[in-house]
């Protein structure tokens, strides 16, 4: 079974700096999707980034990119410049490609306070 | 954009009472799955459907059922309900074509049981 630990149950960091989360997977497939969501206090959850593990370019959107190491199974998030609309709860997540349906599989969850 | 929805946002009901969650993929979306959301714990895999037939099965209890409908939508009925099973119930869906991987979710049912 796969499974996602996100080591960092809380991280803070200073509003205009950059963060990093942490995400390590367990999977013997090599064909499969990384995922950071982020779930505000609405608890709404919200793509933040998708990887594919096919690609070796890491994925980047706007101030959030990603450091995929693939031999390592390690999938981290940095957020640059940060921003208090940026604090919330993120998980990682991993899901196959090749199934009937999607389903994912989430790590703990990191929470993420931004100080102003 | 039209989004996933749920209903109801918010359900309080009795233990051993009966409870009916309901969602409605995005347009054209073939898959549903259920996920239960217990206070500052991560989303866990309930139940997903995928052309109204059952694909994929997670940790969902046998006091909760669930299907999906010729419409799409699909529901989730828990039966004998106890205090554990209050938490935040997300439906997500996605079409199998898609080569994105992704997961649209909705708001979320918040379930409480007192």
């Amino acid at each position: 079974a796969q499974t996602v630990t996100q080591s960092q149950p809380e991280m803070s960091v200073q509003e205009a700096e950059t963060v990093t989360l942490s995400c390590t997977y367990d999977t013997s497939e090599s064909d499969y999707y990384l995922f950071w969501y982020k779930q505000p206090p609405s608890r709404q959850m919200i793509l933040v980034i998708r990887q594919e593990a096919y690609k070796q370019q890491n994925a980047t959107e706007n101030r959030f990119s990603v450091n995929f190491q693939k031999a390592a199974k390690s999938f981290s998030l940095k957020i640059s410049d940060s921003q208090l609309g940026d604090a919330a709860m993120y998980f990682c997540a991993y899901t196959l490609f090749n199934n009937a349906g999607n389903m994912l599989t989430f790590g703990g969850g990191t929470r993420l306070m931004v100080k102003p | 954009a039209a989004g996933v929805i749920q209903s109801p946002r918010h359900l309080i009901k009795e233990k051993r009472e009966t409870a009916t969650l309901k969602c409605y993929p995005i347009p054209r979306h073939d898959t549903v799955y259920w996920y239960q959301q217990g206070p500052g714990q991560d989303p866990q895999f309930l139940i997903s459907f995928y052309e109204k037939m059952q694909s994929d099965k997670g940790s969902i209890p046998d006091r909760f059922s669930a299907q999906q409908f010729s419409d799409y939508h699909s529901e989730l009925n828990m039966s004998s309900l106890e205090l554990g099973d209050s938490a935040l119930y997300f439906c997500a869906s996605s079409h199998l074509g898609q080569e994105t991987g992704e997961l649209f979710f909705g708001e979320g049912s918040r379930l409480t049981v007192l």
